[in-house]
């Protein structure tokens, strides 16, 4: 069964770069049928997509958040990765990976998730 | 962006019944439609995709139905451990957009 597991700091200054990982295992991160995204979930409220990425580089970000967003995808540690720079209080998150299937795109297979807090 | 709009925001529901929840889309979407479960401090879990497909591994008593704007996930027989969080989201265009949820709870 794929697993996902996001790892990284849990608090993050304003105005400083959030950066979050997310290993793969049990499954390759290198097959043309899937992208790889990220998802967040303020603190009590829904969730909000933020990326997603293939493993060749083919990539797609929510607009209200392009400007700060990179995701990249190592496949020889089988991992995929996010930043997000310039956090404000307002990036406060769970903050969720999961793997995307195609067409239809759903996500099917969710990490536990990692609360990232910004905060001075 | 795709406007998402579930209703209700939260229901109240006893062990057995069967619950409804709509999702509307605020342009035509297809079919384009999934729905996921989410309890307390866990991820997101995929029940629905493509309006009606059933999740390998969900049990039956969910099912998904609609096209173009409106959609519904029902569940026929309300479990105690279904008791939990409901979001739809479109996959018609980027960027992917959820419902804000409906909160099933026990009545």
């Amino acid at each position: 069964q794929l697993q996902l597991q996001e790892s990284g700091p849990g608090l993050v200054k304003p105005s400083e770069t959030l950066s979050l990982t997310c290993t793969v295992s049990s499954g390759s991160i290198s097959s043309s049928s899937y992208y790889w995204g990220w998802i967040r979930q303020p603190p009590g409220k829904g969730l909000e997509w933020i990326g997603s990425m293939s493993y060749s580089g083919n990539t797609y970000y929510n607009p209200s958040l392009k400007s700060r967003v990179t995701i990249s995808v190592d496949t020889s540690k089988h991992l995929f990765a996010l930043k997000l720079n310039s956090v404000t209080a307002a990036d406060t998150a769970v903050y969720f990976c999961a793997r995307q299937t195609a067409i239809p795109a759903y996500f099917d297979y969710w990490g536990q998730g990692a609360l990232v807090t910004v905060s001075s | 962006d795709i406007q998402m709009t579930q209703s209700p925001s939260s229901l109240s529901a006893s062990v057995g019944d069967r619950v409804t929840i709509t999702c509307r889309a605020s342009q035509n979407i297809n079919s384009f439609l999934n729905w996921y479960q989410q309890k307390p401090g866990k991820a997101p879990n995929l029940l629905i995709y493509a309006a009606s497909s059933l999740q390998s591994g969900v049990p039956s008593r969910f099912s998904g139905s609609g096209s173009g704007t409106d959609f519904t996930l029902t569940i026929s027989s309300l479990q105690p451990e279904d008791f939990a969080t409901y979001y739809c989201q479109q996959s018609y265009n980027t960027p992917w957009t959820f419902g804000q949820g409906t909160k099933v709870d026990i009545k």
